[in-house]
């Protein structure tokens, strides 16, 4: 069993709809990571989080530390928001370390 | 713009024959970190820099090795690569190791033919 699961795997929404991804995980943790990829493209850093909710633009990225979860939230999505979204996180220890989760492959349709 | 640069954005080598790959960052960062990405998987952490130091993952091969002249630029050297070493190969810095943000570059997908 992974470390750090995401669901959905695949997700496919219209133009506007509100989108959650969500992540859990099971060992203890410093930092939750958000992290988006374009097909073919780099890694581009969304949200880090200890605890609490973080915004940015539509995007919402919240963490609950007691249930080992975490969600991202894109409001009002648009079809470039379409890419692999990946939650990773820095276990406790050996943290300089990321643990990828296994993404979530968004497809916004106009 | 401070960012993470990586050179060639694609690049081609043939069974066996010796390839680097270059990052460079603005940033001025203490860590840089090398990772590999197969087709579909997450991003497998190779290496990583702090400063000078350097921290090989147990698993990363021997066939990989790395070198970092200065703050700015690190390399990836693979010195005989496999069919299985095709992948997108991943740069990324952060100003301290543990849990901070990690910026990464635009990779460089490599082609074993």
């Amino acid at each position: 069993k992974n470390e750090v699961e995401q669901s959905p795997q695949n997700l496919t929404a219209q133009e506007g709809e509100f989108i959650t991804i969500n992540c859990s995980y099971s060992v203890g943790i410093s930092a939750l990571h958000w992290l988006q990829q374009h097909p073919g493209g780099g890694i581009v850093s969304l949200f880090m989080l200890s605890s609490g909710k973080k915004k940015h633009g539509r995007l919402i990225a919240t963490i609950n530390i007691q249930e080992k979860h975490s969600s991202l939230h894109i409001t009002a999505s648009h079809p470039r928001d379409s890419a692999v979204y990946i939650c990773a996180v820095n276990l406790n220890f050996g943290n300089e370390k990321l643990t990828f989760g296994t993404g979530t492959r968004l497809t916004i349709i106009p | 713009d401070a960012m993470v640069i990586q050179n060639p954005r694609y690049q081609v080598t043939q069974f066996g024959k010796p390839v680097t790959l270059s990052c460079s960052q603005t940033l001025n960062h203490n860590v840089m970190y090398w990772y590999q990405q197969k087709s579909s998987q997450a991003p497998k952490l190779l290496f990583h820099y702090y400063d000078k130091d350097f921290n090989n993952e147990a698993d990363t091969p021997d066939n990989f090795q790395s070198r970092r002249p200065n703050t700015s630029f690190c390399f990836l050297d693979i010195r005989s690569p496999g069919l299985g070493d095709a992948a997108m190969y991943l740069c990324a810095t952060s100003s301290q190791t543990g849990a901070y943000e990690q910026y990464f570059g635009p990779g460089t997908r490599l082609t074993v033919t």
